[in-house]
C-alpha cells in the first residue's frame, strides 16, 4: 500500500517537551498539507506545501510550530514546549500537483498527541 | 470567512432507514465540496465530492448534489447498513490550497 503513512502514531508527552512527527506523502504527490483534529471537531488547517516550499500557514501555528519539508518528499511537524492545548491528532495529507481546487487530499491516519 | 456547517450529531438509526446528514457552506465564488468518512480506528477517506453547481456526487450508495441556491451539499443514503456506522465530515476547498471542514456528525447503525 502506498498511501500516507505518519509516524509514530501515538505520542505522550509532558508539558514543556520538544515533538516531532513525520509524515511520508504518496509518492509523486507534490503538494503536502497538515491539518489539526481537536477531540469531537473538524480538522483545521496548518500549513502547505508545494515541493519543498512552504506556500502557507494558518494563525493556528504559533512560533512554537515549526514544519519542514527538505527535499520535497517527507515533512516534519515539531512542536516546541508543548502545552497541554497541544493535545489533538495531527493530521498530513497530500495531492498531485495539478491546477484546481477538485484535487483529492489524500490522508494519513494521524498522529495523535497527549500533552500530560 | 469561508465556513462549513453541519448537523449536530451524534446520529442513531437502525439499519435499512433512510439517511440524511444535512451540510451548508458559506463562500466566495464556487468551491469544490466533499465529503470524508472517518471510520473507527481508521484516517479520513475521501467518500464523493462534487465540483460545480448542480454536480451530483455519488459512492457507496451515498449521494449529494452541489445545491448552489440554497449553498448546500446534503449528505444521502437511502438504506443504511451497520458498517456505515462513522464520524461524516463536509468540506469546502479554499483557493484551491485547504479543505475548510464541518465539525462533524457521528453515526451509529443499529442492527
Amino acid at each position: 500500500d502506498t498511501g500516507v503513512s505518519q509516524d509514530p502514531r501515538h505520542k505522550i508527552t509532558k508539558r514543556g517537551q520538544n515533538v516531532t512527527f513525520r509524515c511520508d506523502p504518496i509518492s509523486e504527490h507534490n503538494r503536502l498539507y497538515w491539518y489539526r483534529q481537536t477531540l469531537g471537531q473538524g480538522p483545521e488547517f496548518l500549513t502547505y506545501f508545494q515541493n519543498e516550499a512552504q506556500l502557507e500557514k494558518s494563525r493556528l501555528l504559533s512560533d512554537r510550530f515549526s514544519a519542514e519539508r527538505p527535499k520535497g518528499s517527507f515533512s516534519t511537524l515539531e512542536i516546541q514546549r508543548t502545552e497541554q492545548g497541544d493535545s489533538a491528532m495531527y493530521l498530513c495529507a497530500s495531492r498531485p500537483n495539478r491546477a484546481g481546487g477538485s484535487e483529492t487530499q489524500y490522508f494519513g491516519p494521524g498522529t495523535r498527541l497527549l500533552v500530560l | 470567512g469561508n465556513s462549513v456547517t453541519q448537523m449536530e450529531g451524534p446520529v442513531t438509526l437502525s439499519e435499512e432507514a433512510f439517511l440524511t446528514i444535512n451540510c451548508t457552506y458559506t463562500a466566495t465564488g464556487y468551491p469544490s465540496l466533499f465529503w470524508y468518512v472517518q471510520y473507527p480506528g481508521e484516517g479520513l477517506q475521501l467518500l464523493l465530492k462534487a465540483t460545480k453547481a448542480d454536480d451530483k456526487g455519488s459512492n457507496k450508495g451515498f449521494e449529494a448534489t452541489y445545491r448552489k441556491e440554497t449553498t448546500s451539499f446534503h449528505l444521502e443514503k437511502g438504506s443504511v447498513q451497520v458498517s456505515d456506522s462513522a464520524v461524516y465530515f463536509c468540506a469546502q476547498i479554499q483557493g484551491a490550497q485547504k479543505l475548510v471542514f464541518g465539525q462533524g456528525t457521528r453515526l451509529t447503525i443499529n442492527p
